[in-house]
């Protein structure tokens, strides 16, 4: 079974850079592709990106290209999402999922933007 | 027009069913699509409850009920979530998903009430 739990909640400045972790357990990070979704306060799911296997590579949203950058520490199965040029709109519950079915979530990070 | 349209909100009855629908932009055929539904309760992430594309190839989710199952209409190319003999405790938001274009896309999700 495989379990991923998510570092706490943050609060950022506009302009400011946040970074999630999700530690993998049940499974190494290596059998997995992590992807990372977000959800804003009273809105739906928004997915914005994640690894293919197929291509060997992180392919990310259009909307959050040049903002993002995903990364992964295989030596502690942990995965991580950097969100650069904070604004407000950033404001969200921030997962990481994995696999193409999104069968496993973790349990979510709020990420609070406020000046 | 949103790549995948869900209605905002459906009521059942206790031991009825329920058909949520997922609507998929016109030029955008189901029929060469999985469609991933996710269940989600307040303050909790998404629970992935099932994959369908036909019927030699679905997917029911780790310890989901029976009473969930997947299906399409071609002729309004949606996907559709059936929920039989509702309980109480599927009251909760549902979302679909595809994999479009090399990118997920979330429809808006339907609020459903059992009451």
């Amino acid at each position: 079974q495989v379990q991923l739990v998510q570092s706490g909640a943050e609060v950022k400045k506009p302009g400011a850079s946040v970074k999630v972790s999700c530690k993998v357990s049940g499974y190494t990070l290596t059998e997995l592709s992590m992807h990372w979704v977000r959800q804003a306060p009273g809105k739906g799911l928004e997915w914005m990106g994640g690894f293919d296997p197929e291509d060997g590579e992180t392919i990310y949203a259009q909307k959050f290209q040049g903002r993002v950058t995903m990364t992964e520490d295989t030596s502690t199965d942990t995965a991580y999402m950097e969100l650069s040029s904070l604004r407000s709109e950033d404001t969200a519950v921030y997962y990481c999922a994995t696999d193409y079915n999104f069968d496993y979530w973790g349990q979510g990070t709020l990420v609070t933007v406020s000046s | 027009q949103a790549v995948l349209t869900q209605p905002s909100s459906l009521s059942a009855s206790p031991g009825a069913s329920a058909s949520l629908t997922c609507t998929l932009r016109s030029g955008i055929n189901v029929g060469t699509y999985r469609i991933y539904w996710y269940q989600q309760k307040p303050g909790s992430p998404p629970q992935y409850l099932l994959r369908y594309k036909s019927d030699s190839d679905k997917q029911q989710g780790s310890g989901v009920p029976s009473r969930f199952s997947g299906s399409k209409d071609a002729s309004a190319n949606a996907g559709i979530l059936l929920i039989s003999g509702l309980q109480s405790e599927d009251e909760a938001d549902y979302y679909c998903m595809i994999w479009h274009s090399s990118a997920s896309v979330f429809g808006g999700g339907t609020k459903l009430t059992v009451l």
